[in-house]
């Protein structure tokens, strides 16, 4: 199975700010990882997919690089709305393994 | 594109559970569908897919016992949870894959189901 590190566990920022998570796949996965946004109570959300599309809708102060086994979630110019948790998910193959989720809070 | 689930639940640990999802605003035959859950306070976890055609897979801990199936006709997809565990706890969520990829577009809004005596 293809183990998701994702870091750091929570963060503190404040409005405006730019934050960074990361997410280490314990193998190459060619690039083929999401990032998901989840609202306390709420569903996740489809972010970023391929490791750098934007999925529609989705604000362009979101945005996802890397390759191999290295990833990242870059969210610039934090906006109220963007205090969530996020998750990272292996695309590549069964099982479809999710990071253990990053809580982005306000400082 | 509605997902909404149901059936969830409290049940005693190696009882069984069938929830449904049934799903409006697209295509349903066309898309692959996904069973995901979520443990209280905890992460995403990856339970089962359904392809278009009706070919599954299952995560690990779930294999033997639980069973995903969906009818186009109704337009609903289920999963039929045997012999629960106090473990399977946890908000289950059904999503439709995105166009052909192991990505997830749309998501319900998710089922409680509480295994414990």
């Amino acid at each position: 199975d293809i183990q998701m590190t994702q870091s750091p566990a929570s963060l503190s920022a404040s409005l405006g700010e730019t934050v960074t998570i990361e997410c280490l796949a314990s193998e190459d996965i060619y690039d083929i990882l999401a990032w998901y946004q989840q609202k306390p109570g709420k569903s996740p959300q489809l972010l970023i997919y391929d490791a750098s599309s934007l999925h529609t809708g989705v604000p362009s102060r979101f945005s996802g690089s890397g390759s191999g086994t290295q990833y990242s979630l870059k969210i610039n110019s934090l906006q109220p709305e963007d205090f969530a948790s996020y998750y990272c998910q292996n695309g590549l193959s069964a099982p479809l393994t999710f990071g253990s989720g990053t809580k982005l809070e306000i400082k | 594109v509605q997902l909404v689930e149901s059936g969830g639940g409290l049940v005693q640990p190696g009882k069984s559970l069938k929830l449904s999802c049934s799903a409006s605003g697209f295509t349903f035959s066309s898309y692959g569908m996904h069973w995901i859950r979520q443990a209280p306070g905890k992460g995403l976890d990856w339970v089962a897919y359904i392809s278009s055609s009706s070919g599954t897979v299952y995560a690990d801990a779930v294999k033997g016992r639980f069973t995903i199936s969906r009818d186009n006709a109704k337009n609903t997809l289920y999963l039929q949870l045997n012999s629960l565990k106090s473990e399977d706890t946890a908000i289950y969520y059904c999503a439709r894959e995105y166009y052909g990829y192991n990505y997830f577009d749309y998501w319900g809004q998710g089922v409680m189901v509480t295994v414990s005596s």
